[in-house]
């Protein structure tokens, strides 16, 4: 089984700057198979980023995903208010998912 | 638009079966794709219990697959999970999912929060 480990477990920024989320496997993962999810208070998680670089329908561009193999990376350009939420990564393989612990961003 | 929508008890007891279901509108289930059921515990990350896809055809997380059984009813465009001999430690907000392969978890319901307590 394949475990997403998150970092850091919170980001602490303000509006405007950059955030920059790891999430790193225990074994290779197909890039195809690599999601990005954010998730706020009381609502469900909803897909951001999927194939590790490709923005889910009517995500703003200001989201970004890179990596492959065990290294994946979630970056925001510019944070707007809206952004302050919990982020996941997911990962599919082997008939099996699996989900990272989540990164808090909060404001600072 | 795809709406998912989680239906069940929201108190179960120790020892006893926690069933859901999840009618889906704007997509039939026999078009294709997997649907999933995902949980998180209060305060904690989200868990990935199973996907189905509409033959029937079931994948589980290990950790659960001994208590976890998903199926598809296409008649009624919805899928159900059951999981059996709960505990306190399977008190979540269960969602319900589409899963596409090489995109992910693309439309979700909102969420059921289901307590196990005596």
């Amino acid at each position: 089984e394949v475990v997403l480990t998150q970092s850091p477990g919170t980001l602490s920024l303000s509006p405007g700057e950059r955030a920059t989320l790891s999430c790193r496997a225990s074994q290779s993962v197909s890039s195809s198979y690599l999601a990005w999810y954010q998730q706020k208070p009381g609502q469900a998680p909803r897909l951001l980023i999927y194939g590790a670089s490709s923005r889910a329908t009517g995500i703003p561009d200001r989201f970004s995903g890179s990596g492959s193999g065990t290294d994946f990376t979630l970056t925001i350009s510019r944070l707007e208010p809206e952004d302050f939420a919990v982020y996941y990564c997911q990962q599919y393989g082997s008939s099996l998912f699996t989900f990272g612990g989540g990164t808090k961003v909060e404001i600072k | 638009q795809v709406q998912l929508q989680e239906s069940g008890p929201g108190l179960v007891k120790p020892s006893e079966t926690l069933s859901l279901t999840c009618p889906v509108s704007g997509y039939s289930i026999s078009s294709g794709y997997y649907w999933g059921w995902i949980r998180q515990p209060p305060g904690k990350g989200l868990e990935w219990i199973g996907s189905c896809f509409h033959t029937g055809i079931t994948y589980y997380n290990p950790s659960l697959k001994s208590r976890v059984t998903i199926s598809v009813d296409t008649s009624k465009n919805q899928f159900s999970l059951r999981l059996s001999s709960v505990t306190a430690a399977d008190t979540a907000v269960y969602y319900c999912a589409r899963v596409r392969l090489g995109i992910g978890f693309d439309f979700w319901g909102q969420g059921t929060l289901v307590t196990v307590s005596s």
